[in-house]
C-alpha cells in the first residue's frame, strides 16, 4: 500500500520569494506521483504530475518538482510566488503497475503568499 | 468542453436524514470516481466506477452509503441516514481509461459540501 506525507501543513510565504512545499511517499512498487492544487470551494486541479524520464516535471503557473527516489521525496517549487497562488496543494501517489486509477493523497499544505 | 458538474454545490441537513449527491463526468469519460474530503484532509476514494460497473467500493460505508451508475454517465451518492460525522466535501471525478496501467488522467468537479446538523 502507498502512503504519501506532506511535511508542512501551512507555509507562509511573501509574494514574489521563492516556496517549497515537502512531500515523501511509501511504496513497494514503482509509482506515479502528482501534485493537485485547490482554490477555495474549488475542485482539484493538476499542476504536475512525473510518470517516468526525467526527474524533474514542469508544471503549470510556474510550478515545478524533483522525483527523488532514493529519498522518496517529491517536491515541489516555484522560484516567486504570486498573491494568487495562494491555495492548498495536495500531493498524490498512485501505483504505475495498475495505472493511475487509486490515488493516495497527503493531507495538503495551505500555501499562503502575504503581500 | 464542460468539466465535471456536480450538483448541490451545499447541502445542510439534520442528522438522521437522508441526503443525494449528483454527478455528471466530462462527456465520453468512462471511469467516474466518488472521493471523501474531510476538513484538513486529503481526498479518500469512496467508489470507482468503470461504466457501470462499481470496481473498487472497498472504502464505502455500506450500512449508510449507496450509490449507482446506472447507464454509465452520471452517477449518485446517498446517505441513509446521515450522521454528523459526515460532513464534509464530497468530489466527483472522471477519466477517460485506456488500459490498465496507462496514465488517465482524472478531471475534479467542484465538490458539494455536506453539513450535518
Amino acid at each position: 500500500a502507498q502512503s504519501v506525507t506532506q511535511l508542512d501543513s501551512q507555509v507562509p510565504v511573501f509574494e514574489e520569494a521563492p516556496v517549497e512545499l515537502r512531500c515523501n511517499y511509501s511504496s513497494s512498487v514503482s509509482v506515479y506521483l502528482f501534485w493537485y492544487v485547490q482554490y477555495p470551494n474549488q475542485g482539484l486541479q493538476l499542476l504536475l504530475k512525473y510518470l517516468s524520464g526525467s526527474t524533474l516535471v514542469k508544471g503549470i503557473n510556474g510550478f515545478e518538482a524533483e522525483f527523488n527516489k532514493s529519498q522518496t521525496s517529491f517536491h515541489l517549487r516555484k522560484p516567486s510566488v504570486h498573491i494568487s497562488d495562494t491555495a492548498e496543494y495536495f500531493c498524490a501517489v498512485s501505483d504505475s503497475q495498475g495505472g493511475s486509477e487509486k490515488l493516495v493523497f497527503g493531507k495538503g499544505t495551505k500555501l499562503t503568499v502575504n503581500p | 468542453e464542460a468539466g465535471v458538474v456536480q450538483s448541490p454545490r451545499y447541502k445542510i441537513i439534520e442528522k438522521k436524514q437522508p441526503v443525494a449527491f449528483w454527478c455528471n463526468p466530462i462527456s465520453g469519460h468512462n471511469t467516474l470516481y466518488w472521493y471523501l474530503q474531510n476538513l484538513g484532509q486529503g481526498p479518500e476514494l469512496l467508489i470507482r466506477y468503470e461504466n457501470e460497473e462499481a470496481v473498487d467500493d472497498s472504502q464505502l460505508p455500506k450500512d449508510r452509503f449507496s450509490a449507482e451508475r446506472l447507464k454509465g454517465v452520471d452517477s449518485t451518492l446517498k446517505i441513509q441516514p446521515a450522521e454528523l460525522g459526515d460532513s464534509a466535501v464530497y468530489l466527483c471525478a472522471s477519466s477517460l481509461m485506456f488500459g490498465a496501467g496507462a496514465y488517465n488522467e482524472q478531471f475534479f468537479g467542484p465538490g458539494t459540501r455536506l453539513t450535518v446538523l
